[in-house]
């Protein structure tokens, strides 16, 4: 079965500190993957994504994320987290073979602290 | 250029009673999405429109919700009589083609149903 895991639900860091959230996943065709995040009040809004051709990707607000197929990861990393960075993070997972409709994990929610 | 637009933001409504919500994606956007977000989980698709027709909906729960899109634009999704376990962010998206393309997310409609 396909399947979307982020197993922390909840990550605390402190401002100017780095962050790696984790993101795996199984499926059985070539996956493509998504980091949204979502601000409280806010709607969903891409950071970044990975279809295909080199396996670590840059996205918007100096995130980016590296693709490992041999572990079935893509981790959502930033060297320096900013207080604005507070929100919820959701790991998305599509495939040619669901029609690449959106698989979401559950979400990591961080909260940055001064 | 205007984003995905949904209304209401808010609906509480009693359970056995319906409810509606509307969606206008982004002009030229062939690809819709509704997707239902419980709280502390992640968005879950309900059904996919590709132009005006049905692509996915195999998550649909058939009984209860329904959903149309004419003339490949605007769309509604109905729950009719809603339950309980409807209460959630009925989420909105829209891509220009579908399949690999980014999804661009409304801000969603939060229903409380009591």
């Amino acid at each position: 079965a396909q399947s979307v895991t982020q197993p922390d639900i909840h990550i605390t860091v402190s401002e100017g500190a780095s962050l790696e959230l984790r993101c795996n996943y199984s499926y059985g065709a070539t996956p493509y993957l998504f980091w949204y995040v979502q601000s409280p009040g806010q709607g969903l809004q891409l950071l970044l994504k990975y279809f295909s051709g080199d396996t670590l990707v840059q996205g918007i607000k100096g995130f980016e994320a590296e693709f490992k197929r041999s572990q079935s990861s893509f981790n959502l990393r930033k060297p320096s987290v900013h207080w604005s960075d507070a929100a919820e993070y959701f790991c998305a997972v599509g495939a040619e073979n669901s029609g690449y409709a959106l698989n979401f994990g559950k979400g990591t929610s961080l909260l940055v602290t001064p | 250029e205007a984003g995905v637009a949904q209304s209401p933001r808010y609906k509480i409504i009693e359970k056995r009673q319906s409810v509606a919500f509307w969606c206008n994606p982004i002009s030229g956007h062939a690809t819709l999405y509704w997707y239902q977000q419980i709280l502390g989980q992640g968005p879950k698709l309900l059904i996919q429109f590709q132009n005006n027709g049905v692509v996915d909906d195999s998550q649909l729960p058939k009984d209860r919700f329904s959903a149309e899109r004419l003339k490949g634009v605007d769309s509604t999704l109905k729950i009719q009589p809603a339950k309980l376990e409807d209460s959630a962010v009925y989420l909105c998206a829209s891509s220009p083609r579908g399949a690999t393309d980014t999804q661009y997310f409304g801000p969603g409609t939060r229903l409380t149903v009591l």
